[in-house]
C-alpha cells in the first residue's frame, strides 16, 4: 500500500496561473518535507514542517508556499508558475517521535510542467 | 542549499564488481542516509547510519561514517544490472529540526 502519496503525477499549468501539488501520508509522521529536483539534479529542500512549525530554507523562492492543515496532508503552493519552475516535485515523510531518528519516505513525485 | 558532495558524478563498472561512492558534508549530523533514485522515480531509502556508527551493513550495502572528516561511503558488492540508478546521500543536521538535505548523488551504471 502506497505510504507517501502524490497527486497529480503529471501536472501541466500555463505560465503565471497557480497550481497546488498535494501529498498524503499514512504513517502518522510529523515531519514532511518538499524538494524540487530538476533533470540530473539533486532534490533540493525548500521547506518542511516539523509537527505544526514551518521551516523554509533561505533560499526558496517567495513564489513557493506550503500548508499543512493536519498531519496527513501537506501542500505546494506556487503563486505563479514561470518556465524555470518545471521539475519534479518530491514529498517525504519521517518521523522522530519515539526518541529515535527514522528514514524519510517518499512519493512518487509530481511532474510539473509549465507552458 | 545543499549539504554535501558526491562523487564521483559518475560511475560505470561491469557487473560482479564492487562500487563504492563517497559523500562529503558540512556540519554536525544527527545521521547519513543514503537513497536510491531510478530515472523519474522517487527516492527509496537504503540504509542509515547514525552519527555515532562507524559502520554498517545491509544485504550487498556497506556503509561507513568517518564524523572528523565528515564523509561517508557507500559499497555495494558484486553489483547488478539492476542497481543501475542515481545515489544520494543525505544528512539530517543537528539542531535543524529534522532538515534533510542530499548531497549532488552518483550516477551508476552496471553493465550486464
Amino acid at each position: 500500500d502506497a505510504m507517501v502519496i502524490q497527486n497529480p503525477r503529471y501536472q501541466v499549468t500555463q505560465f503565471g496561473k497557480p497550481v497546488t501539488l498535494s501529498c498524503s501520508q499514512t504513517l502518522n509522521h510529523n515531519v514532511m518535507y518538499w524538494y524540487q529536483q530538476k533533470s540530473s539534479q539533486a532534490p533540493k529542500l525548500l521547506f518542511h514542517y516539523y509537527d505544526k512549525d514551518f521551516n523554509n530554507e533561505a533560499d526558496t523562492p517567495d513564489n513557493f508556499q506550503s500548508r499543512r492543515p493536519n498531519t496527513s496532508f501537506c501542500f505546494l503552493d506556487i503563486r505563479s508558475p514561470g518556465l524555470g519552475d518545471a521539475a519534479m516535485y518530491l514529498c517525504a515523510t519521517s518521523s522522530d517521535r519515539r526518541g529515535s531518528d527514522t528514514e524519510a519516505f517518499f512519493g512518487q513525485g509530481t511532474r510539473l510542467t509549465v507552458v | 542549499s545543499q549539504q554535501g558532495e558526491e562523487d564521483p558524478q559518475a560511475l560505470s563498472i561491469q557487473e560482479g564488481e564492487n562500487a563504492t561512492m563517497n559523500c562529503s558534508y558540512k556540519t554536525s549530523i544527527n545521521n547519513l542516509q543514503w537513497y536510491r533514485q531510478n530515472s523519474g522515480r522517487g527516492l527509496v531509502h537504503l540504509i542509515l547510519i547514525r552519527s555515532n556508527e562507524r559502520e554498517k551493513h545491509s544485504g550487498r550495502l556497506r556503509v561507513t561514517l568517518d564524523t572528523s572528516k565528515k564523509s561517508s561511503s557507500l559499497l555495494i558488492t558484486a553489483s547488478r544490472a539492476a542497481d543501475t540508478a542515481s545515489y544520494f546521500c543525505a544528512t539530517d543536521a543537528t539542531g535543524s529540526a529534522r532538515q534533510l538535505t542530499f548531497g549532488s548523488g552518483t550516477q551508476l551504471t552496471v553493465l550486464p
